[in-house]
């Protein structure tokens, strides 16, 4: 199946700083990568997603850039806010064989904090 | 609020014993996932269902089943439960049940087995 690796596991930074946060995949088939936000105990919230035939999105503060080629997608926020301290996690779709519609291939997560 | 439900918030109870999660998907939803989340397996995918059927497996024990009934919410049974079965479970939700829909996730069921 898929395998998704999502580095750093913690990041800090100063308000207003920007943060980035890499993720790789291994199934060149995977074709829609999402990204969740999850507050300490609440269930991951979707916050921007993007599909293999775009390159980049955005929506106000954050972004999402895929490279199909380096099988690698990326998260940014721009002027980061107390408020974005949460753990991210990055998914893939992985291949469309049959037995894997529809699930995701989660990575190990990514505690962002964001200090005043 | 994602829209999706789930009860109870918290469980505890004995190894030995059998629970039963429920989940109630956002309106319009057909497809219901279940994963699980603990601190050493992350986020795992358990089981999908697809308007009242079964349309893929991930790594779910056979000690654990799942149904999705005609209204749409769904239920996931564990049973003969183990100290390592303690972990967050979580029910998702999309519109159809194929690859690159968007999923959106409920708060979550703490199970702890004591």
């Amino acid at each position: 199946g898929e395998n998704v690796e999502q580095h750093p596991s913690t990041l800090s930074v100063q308000e207003g700083d920007s943060a980035v946060i890499k993720c790789t995949y291994s199934d060149s088939a995977s074709n829609y990568f999402p990204w969740y936000k999850q507050e300490l105990g609440k269930g991951p919230q979707l916050i921007i997603d993007i599909r293999s035939n775009v390159g980049e999105k955005k929506d106000q503060r954050i972004a999402v850039t895929l490279n199909k080629t380096a099988k690698h997608f990326s998260l940014h926020i721009t002027e980061t806010q107390p408020e974005d301290s949460a753990v991210y996690f990055c998914a893939a779709s992985g291949p469309d064989r049959g037995s894997t519609l529809g699930r995701l291939y989660f990575g190990r997560g990514t505690q962002l904090t964001v200090w005043p | 609020d994602s829209g999706v439900t789930q009860t109870p918030k918290h469980l505890i109870t004995a190894t030995g014993q059998r629970v039963t999660l429920r989940c109630s998907p956002r309106s319009g939803d057909l497809s219901v996932y279940w994963y699980q989340q603990s601190l050493d397996q992350g986020l795992q995918f358990l089981i999908q269902y697809y308007n009242g059927e079964e349309r893929a497996k991930g790594n779910i024990l056979e000690r654990f089943s799942a149904q999705q009934f005609p209204d749409l919410h769904s239920e996931l049974n564990l049973s003969s439960l183990e100290l390592g079965d303690s972990a967050l479970y979580f029910c998702a939700s999309s519109v159809a049940g194929t690859r690159g829909n968007e999923q959106f996730f409920g708060p979550g069921t703490r199970l702890t087995v004591l």
